[in-house]
């Protein structure tokens, strides 16, 4: 059973760090590329980027990429989505999801994460 | 950038087919996909590799597609269909955009 489950809400103040995980199991970890999805308040999903495990190739959303970061742990089979700056604009809910890169859809994904960031 | 573009709303009533198109601004147009989006839930992917209904997926949930343009067919609207739906698709440098979404509302 496809598995992705996802660190818990978080609240900050902006310029803080922030790094969010998104546990995954019952498949192959290196084998299925890894994207990181953001869903503003009142506004549609976005797409922010990808990373294959087996060489950490990363693509990033050409409008947002330089903000955050996308890595992973092969070793606990994590994908982590990361801010060493966060801003109030970041204030959304994140979602992981893998993805069948034949045919590039996200075919399971976690319960997305709710970020909060507020002064 | 590669753009998808969808209608923001489509309205039926129940027992109606609902169509929602999504146009692609250049080409190549990659393998599309279709996600339901419900309020606090997460997506669901209802189509791949623009015709393909993953399991679990009821039948009348199907997808086209002609040139640079991709349709999300719901064949006998259910109350239950009323939801965000976001087509996606890939610009051939791995980049996979999604559209801005259409809101399906069952009258």
């Amino acid at each position: 059973d496809v598995q992705l489950v996802q660190s818990g809400a978080e609240a900050k103040k902006p310029g803080e760090s922030l790094k969010i995980s998104c546990k995954t199991s019952g498949y192959s970890f290196s084998n299925y590329w890894i994207g990181w999805v953001r869903q503003m308040p009142g506004k549609g999903l976005e797409w922010m980027g990808l990373i294959f495990p087996g060489d950490s190739f990363s693509p990033y959303s050409p409008s947002l990429q330089g903000h955050f970061t996308i890595s992973v742990d092969k070793s606990i089979t994590t994908a982590y989505l990361q801010w060493s700056s966060l801003k109030a604009s970041d204030t959304a809910m994140y979602y992981c999801a893998r993805q069948n890169h034949s045919w590039g859809a996200f075919d399971s994904w976690g319960q997305g994460t709710l970020v909060t960031v507020s002064s | 950038s590669y753009e998808l573009t969808q209608p923001p709303s489509v309205s039926v009533s129940p027992g109606q087919t609902a169509r929602i198109t999504c146009s692609a601004d250049a080409l190549p147009k990659q393998y599309a996909s279709w996600y339901q989006k419900k309020p606090g839930q997460a997506p669901v992917l209802v189509i791949y590799k623009d015709n393909e209904r993953p399991s679990g997926i009821p039948e009348r949930f199907s997808g086209s597609s002609s040139g640079t343009t991709v349709t999300l067919t719901i064949s006998g609207v259910q109350a239950e269909d009323e939801a965000d739906y976001y087509c996606q698709s890939g610009d051939g440098s791995g980049i996979y955009p999604f559209g801005g979404g259409t809101k399906l509302t069952v009258l």
